[in-house]
């Protein structure tokens, strides 16, 4: 069964500091991947996907990720992190039933710190 | 505005007492699923409808009921609610499209707490 695993339920960076958030997946087939975030007492939006275009796939917010097959991983990164950013990651990865079932990660939560 | 509007945004209420959360989305969606937050645990998806009068169970269905009879809204319904059912709740939509592909519009919300 298609799953993923989010390493770190907390990450603190600098604001500036590179943003490095951690995906790995299982699929037996080749998986759509997404990220979502979640601000404070807000839902989850979608922050980008991976749809089996281009492996290395460029969000809202400067926020970019990169699919390796080889080493099952989707990591979600960003060069400079701004005090805007603090809120929680989900990855989730597509189960392709017709309509797509999203089975999400257990999230990550960033703190920026000044 | 494009939105899903999920009511009550927080309700407290006590063990047994039927209580039902709405959930409205103006984007004209044929699919639409309700989730679970709980900390540590991520989303877990409780039900899902792929268009009117077509529901089905997702992975933590029980102690839950809900109804598609109109394209707009998709209802949860706590029959008899338990302690463990406290817990953040997400309603999310998603065109056919953005279905094939998980883009999935979610509500603000609702945190429900049984006593």
């Amino acid at each position: 069964a298609q799953s993923v695993t989010q390493l770190g339920s907390h990450v603190s960076v600098s604001e500036g500091a590179l943003v490095l958030l951690r995906c790995n997946y299982s699929s037996s087939v080749p998986p759509y991947l997404f990220w979502y975030v979640q601000y404070p007492n807000q839902g989850l939006q979608l922050l980008l996907k991976y749809t089996s275009a281009a492996t290395l796939v460029k969000g809202i917010n400067g926020f970019e990720a990169e699919f390796k097959k080889s080493e099952t991983s989707f990591h979600l990164t960003k060069p400079s992190a701004h005090m805007s950013d603090a809120a929680e990651y989900f990855c989730a990865v597509s189960v392709n039933t017709g309509f797509q079932k999203l089975v999400f990660g257990t999230g990550t939560r960033l703190l920026v710190s000044p | 505005e494009a939105q899903v509007t999920q009511n009550p945004r927080y309700l407290i209420t006590v063990t047994g007492k039927k209580l039902t959360v709405t959930c409205s989305q103006n984007m004209n969606h044929e699919y639409m699923s309700w989730y679970r937050q709980d900390p540590g645990l991520g989303l877990r998806q409780i039900y899902y409808s792929m268009n009117v009068e077509v529901t089905d169970k997702g992975d933590v269905p029980e102690g839950y009921k809900v109804s598609r009879k109109e394209k707009r809204n998709f209802p949860l319904i706590l029959e008899s609610p338990s302690p463990n059912q406290t817990s953040l709740y997400f309603c999310a939509s998603s065109s056919g499209t953005g279905g094939k592909t998980g883009e999935l519009f979610f509500g603000e919300g609702s945190r429900l707490t049984v006593l």
